[in-house]
This record gives C-alpha cells, structure tokens and sequence, in this order.
C-alpha cells in the first residue's frame, strides 16, 4: 500500500464547476500538507499548503486536513480552462524537507 | 528573475551510456533535489543536497550519482546500471533544510528517454 493515495483520474468538469480532488495517506506523522499543480511539460508549483488540521481558503482556491481520517481535499470554486492541469497532493513530517508525493489527478476543465 | 534551471529539456540515451543533467539555481538555496517522475507515479526522491560538499541517497538511488562542487549547481548522472531511466526528471530547492516549513521551488524538468 502506498504512503499516499490520490485518484489519477482525468477527471472532466465543465466550466464553472466545483472541483473536489482528495487524497488519503496512512501515516500518522504527517503534518504540512501541500497541493501542487503542474502544467504539462512543466514543473510542479505550490498552491497551498496547512499544517496539521483545519481550512485554508486562497481566492478560488480551499485546502482542507481531516487527521482523524487521514484525509485531505482542494476545493476549486468556479473551475477556469487554465486550471486544467495535474494536481498533485504532497505531504511532510514535523522535521526534515522529504516530501511524499500522491500520484497526481488530471483535471480537464471544459468551456 | 531568481529560479531554477535544467537543461536540456530532452534527453536520449544510448545503451551503455551515461547522461548528466544539469540543474542551476540562482535563489541563493542551500538543499537541493532530485526526483524522478512516471506516469501515473508520484515524484520519488533519488538524491538530495544540503548543503555544498554533501549529499544523501533518496528512496532510489540506484543507478543515478551526484555532486555537489557549487551552491548553485547540483548535476545528476544516469549510469548505464540505472537499466529503466525513461523518465520526467525534476530538481527542486530550498532555502535550508531546516525544521520551519519551506516550499520546494520546482525547475521545468528534463525528459529523458532511451534510444
């Protein structure tokens, strides 16, 4: 079983849409989470990140931790073309920079 | 504009041979990192920098070799025993490897595929 687990997808909205995409992990010392976005032929860049449990919210953009579940999830409000993209969740320890990172979802926003 | 550059973009390698890719940072950053990415597959960690002079072996290091001469360069060698190295190859920096939380700053990658 992987440290991380995130639904490759693609997963296909119209615009204007709400877009959910989550991630699930197994351990229980993970404490910054963080969601990357990566446009093809590119490098990933930061979109957000929280530490520990809670709500970020960031324009369009809402990042939510539930450690009682092990479960993480972006929000993406009114879904734009541009945001077609792979978005990838990634997770750290307390200390140290190591990153895990889920596999990645494609999102494909249609106008 | 301060960032992060690979070269080349793409990258094909013969059998038996060994390619190096380069990775140029002009943030100042004292970690740096390699990853490896495959479709499908999250980023997987093959080496990292923390500081010039140092380096540490990733999750799969096999294969793959660093050096780390200057602050701002960090180049990585596929050798001939890495025996599947078509990938989306990733360098990354920080500005510490400390214990505050620090985003990884990504370059645009190097695609790398056998001949």
């Amino acid at each position: 079983q992987k440290e991380v687990e995130q639904d490759p997808g693609p997963l296909s909205v119209p615009e204007g849409a709400i877009v959910s995409l989550n991630c699930t992990y197994s351990n229980s010392a993970f404490q910054y989470f963080m969601w990357y976005r990566q446009y093809s032929r590119k490098g990933p860049e930061l979109l957000m990140y929280t530490y520990s449990s809670g709500n970020k919210e960031d324009g369009r953009f809402t990042a939510q931790v539930d450690k009682s579940s092990k479960y993480i999830s972006l929000f993406i409000r009114d879904s734009q073309p541009s945001d077609s993209a792979t978005y990838l969740c990634a997770m750290r320890m307390e200390y140290g920079n190591k990153l895990v990172f889920g596999a990645g979802t494609i999102l494909r926003v249609k106008s | 504009d301060g960032g992060i550059t690979q070269s080349p973009k793409y990258l094909f390698r013969k059998e038996g041979q060994n390619v190096t890719l380069s990775c140029e940072q002009n943030l100042n950053h004292d970690a740096m990192y390699w990853y490896r990415q495959d479709p499908g597959q999250g980023l997987r960690l093959i080496y990292y920098s923390q500081i010039v002079n140092d380096f540490q072996k990733g999750d799969i290091a096999e294969g793959y070799s660093v050096s780390r001469e200057k602050k701002e360069s960090f180049p990585l060698t596929v050798t001939s025993a890495q025996k599947n190295p078509t990938a989306f190859y990733l360098c990354a920096s920080t500005p510490g490897y400390r214990v505050s939380f620090q985003p990884q700053h990504f370059g645009d990658g190097t695609r790398l595929s056998i001949l």
